[in-house]
């Protein structure tokens, strides 16, 4: 039974390059959350979806992050243009629906941005 | 906003004793308090889970305890075991969201 797949696992980009993340929920989980971890700032919830409409972005640092889900089963996070300070690890998570909180995460994605 | 406070940042405790990670939060209307485990290059994973209406909840030798009241609650984990060093992260829920303590680095000596 797959987990929450995340694609890449590693991503090397120069500055001011586009960087597109990648993410499929475990299928028949209705909720799909993005967040971003770093040593300074721990786990912070960026953006999360139910039913694939946005619900909450009030996490996305700003207008250079969006996220869309197209479809129930893929979702993306794109950064452009990238920056250094957008190095992180991306993690996608998902959810089997509202009122159920046991979030499931993928292996995230090690951005580095140079 | 919800705030999850999370103790103490880094722990160092000899293998077979226990382990005790504590946390608090500050909405009362919270009621839903997952610890997850973080290994090094994966996702954190969910390991035990306690809703408001219980105190406590046992999962062989991880537990958890509520304190509502007060607003706080507690890992432990007894009879340590190497496996059982990674990040461990208390959480609570807001809404449909849960909020993330600033985790625990967990090391178990020989």
């Amino acid at each position: 039974d797959a987990g929450v797949i995340q694609s890449p696992r590693h991503e090397v980009t120069e500055m001011g390059q586009e960087v597109t993340l990648r993410c499929k929920p475990i299928s028949g989980h209705n909720s799909l959350f993005w967040y971003r971890q770093t040593m300074m700032r721990g786990l912070e919830l960026l953006i999360y979806f139910n039913n694939n409409v946005p619900i909450d972005d009030s996490g996305m640092p700003e207008d250079r992050f969006s996220a869309k889900m197209p479809n129930a089963s893929f979702s993306t996070l794109k950064i452009q243009p990238s920056e250094p300070r957008d190095s992180a690890v991306y993690f996608c998570a998902s959810k089997p629906g509202q009122g159920n909180y046991e979030q499931y995460f993928g292996p995230g994605t090690r951005l580095t941005v140079t | 906003g919800e705030n999850v406070e999370q103790h103490p940042s880094t722990l160092s405790v000899q293998e077979g004793d226990s382990a005790v990670i504590k946390c608090t939060y500050s909405d009362s209307a919270s009621n839903y308090f997952p610890w997850y485990k973080q290994e090094l290059g994966k996702g954190p994973q969910l390991i035990i889970d306690i809703r408001s209406n219980v105190g406590e909840k046992k999962d062989q030798r991880i537990a958890v305890t509520l304190n509502k009241t007060a607003k706080h609650f507690s890992l432990h984990i007894t009879e340590t075991q190497p496996e059982d060093s990674a990040v461990y992260f208390c959480a609570v829920n807001r809404d449909d969201k849960i909020i993330f303590g600033k985790g625990t680095r967990l090391h178990i000596l020989p």
